[in-house]
């Protein structure tokens, strides 16, 4: 089955600096690559996806990129603000059967 | 986006009970997802239910210890059954929104004495 490595599982960085997250999937059959936002005592928040056909896609401050060939994915945030601080999770998926990473954990220190 | 109520949100329960947790999604969706998130951890899949078959359990969980209804295309339960204090966590349900985007049940958190 699917296996999704991330790194780092934790990550602190400046106000106003970028942060990078890295995912690897090992199915080449997953096709749909969601990132969610997980703030403490609440449920996961889709913040950005990206599906196979696609190599970049961006929104505001987030971007997520994905090569296929090496099957590996990345969340960018740029600008960082305190409000960032969360435990973000990558995920591979093929029709719904989605399998998370470990997370990490996102520290901003103002 | 779908919205997903699920409820209790807590619980403390004793040793050797059950749990029922229930989940409810605001339009019919053939699929319904439960996860278990131990803390600090990431989200392990448990089982997928589908309606008007069985669910189908990941490697690890199996029926008896947790039993799963998916009565209607709109609402799941997950069964937490004869509980030990291994069992607490977060359990969460999730269900499809548009294409393949999965939203999440606000969680129930579960601790067992």
């Amino acid at each position: 089955g699917e296996n999704v490595e991330q790194h780092p599982s934790t990550l602190s960085v400046q106000e106003g600096d970028s942060a990078v997250i890295k995912c690897t999937y090992s199915d080449s059959a997953s096709n749909y690559f969601p990132w969610y936002k997980q703030e403490l005592g609440k449920r996961p928040q889709l913040i950005i996806d990206i599906r196979s056909n696609v190599g970049e896609k961006k929104d505001q401050r987030i971007a997520v990129t994905l090569n296929k060939t090496a099957k590996h994915f990345s969340l960018h945030i740029t600008e960082t603000q305190p409000e960032d601080s969360a435990v973000y999770f990558c995920a591979a998926s093929m029709n719904n059967d989605m399998r998370f990473g470990a997370g990490t954990r996102l520290t901003v220190k103002p | 986006s779908a919205v997903i109520s699920q409820k209790p949100s807590r619980d403390i329960c004793q040793r050797g009970t059950s749990l029922t947790i229930q989940c409810q999604v605001d339009s019919q969706v053939t699929m319904m997802f439960w996860y278990r998130q131990q803390p600090g951890q990431s989200l392990t899949l448990i089982a997928t239910a589908n309606q008007g078959s069985e669910a189908t359990y990941e490697s690890g969980f199996v029926i008896d210890k947790f039993p799963i209804s998916r009565p209607n295309l709109t609402f799941s339960t997950l069964t937490v059954s004869n509980m030990s204090p291994e069992d607490s966590s977060i359990y969460l349900c999730s269900g499809p929104g548009q294409g393949d985007i999965q939203y999440f049940g606000a969680g129930t958190r579960l601790s067992v004495l």
